[in-house]
């Protein structure tokens, strides 16, 4: 049992760049989270996904886009990376969104746009 | 507009010493609150938590958080710091019907002097 991990660790792009950050829970979790954490601000959601099939927007969604490819793994693209989106991205998952019960956050992925 | 407040960046306390991070939230619903803790480099812990019931509330590794309705409070206590506690918090606030979406305050770093 593994809880949430996140690929790559490390990754720097160039501005336009495009990339994708993997995400995987083996908790058999419905409820997917995005969230980026910039220094000062806290963590912000991006986007989320309630169940499989389904993705919603969040807090600072613009320049991103997400895939919840099956209950596993939710995954989300940078189609043309800008200095601003240099952050910690984390994922995270939920057992039951209504209780907030067993969360758990991944490790996280360092980015940096030049 | 849903707001999650820690008022100190920064704080330094001695080993050994009583520690309080304070919260402030502004929310319309009836709030659950969370308190978390990042260690360097890695992802977030859950400390806490709070849904109803009795307003003080006991978590993981000696920590307790009370809340305080009238103060839109959720200040988090700890009554002796260990070294090994420094790392930076975070107050978080959901409710029932926001599909496990958090909120998070700008966090407060904690050193710990020996």
């Amino acid at each position: 049992n593994a809880g949430v991990t996140q690929t790559p660790k490390f990754q720097v792009l160039k501005t336009g760049q495009s990339m994708t950050l993997q995400c995987a829970q083996d908790m058999n979790h419905n409820s997917m989270y995005w969230y980026r954490q910039d220094p000062g601000m806290g963590l912000r959601l991006i986007y989320y996904s309630a169940s499989e099939g389904t993705t919603d927007k969040g807090e600072v969604p613009n320049g991103y886009n997400v895939s919840r490819l099956n209950k596993r793994e939710f995954s989300l693209r940078l189609e043309s990376a800008a200095p601003s989106q240099t952050s910690v991205y984390f994922c995270a998952s939920i057992s039951d969104r209504a209780t907030y019960n067993e969360q758990f956050f991944g490790p996280g992925t360092r980015l940096t746009v030049l | 507009a849903q707001s999650v407040t820690q008022p100190d960046i920064h704080i330094t306390v001695s080993e050994g010493a009583s520690l309080e991070l304070r919260c402030n939230y502004s929310y319309g619903a009836t709030p659950y609150l969370f308190w978390y803790v990042q260690s360097p480099g890695q992802g977030l812990q859950l400390l806490l938590k709070y849904f109803s019931g009795d307003t003080l509330v006991q978590g993981i590794k000696g920590f307790e958080a009370e809340f305080k309705r009238s103060q839109s409070s959720f200040n988090l206590r700890k009554p002796s710091v260990h070294w090994s506690d420094a790392a930076e918090y975070f107050c978080a606030v959901g409710a029932l019907n926001q599909g496990g979406k958090l909120i998070f305050g700008q966090g407060t770093e904690l050193s710990v002097k020996p």
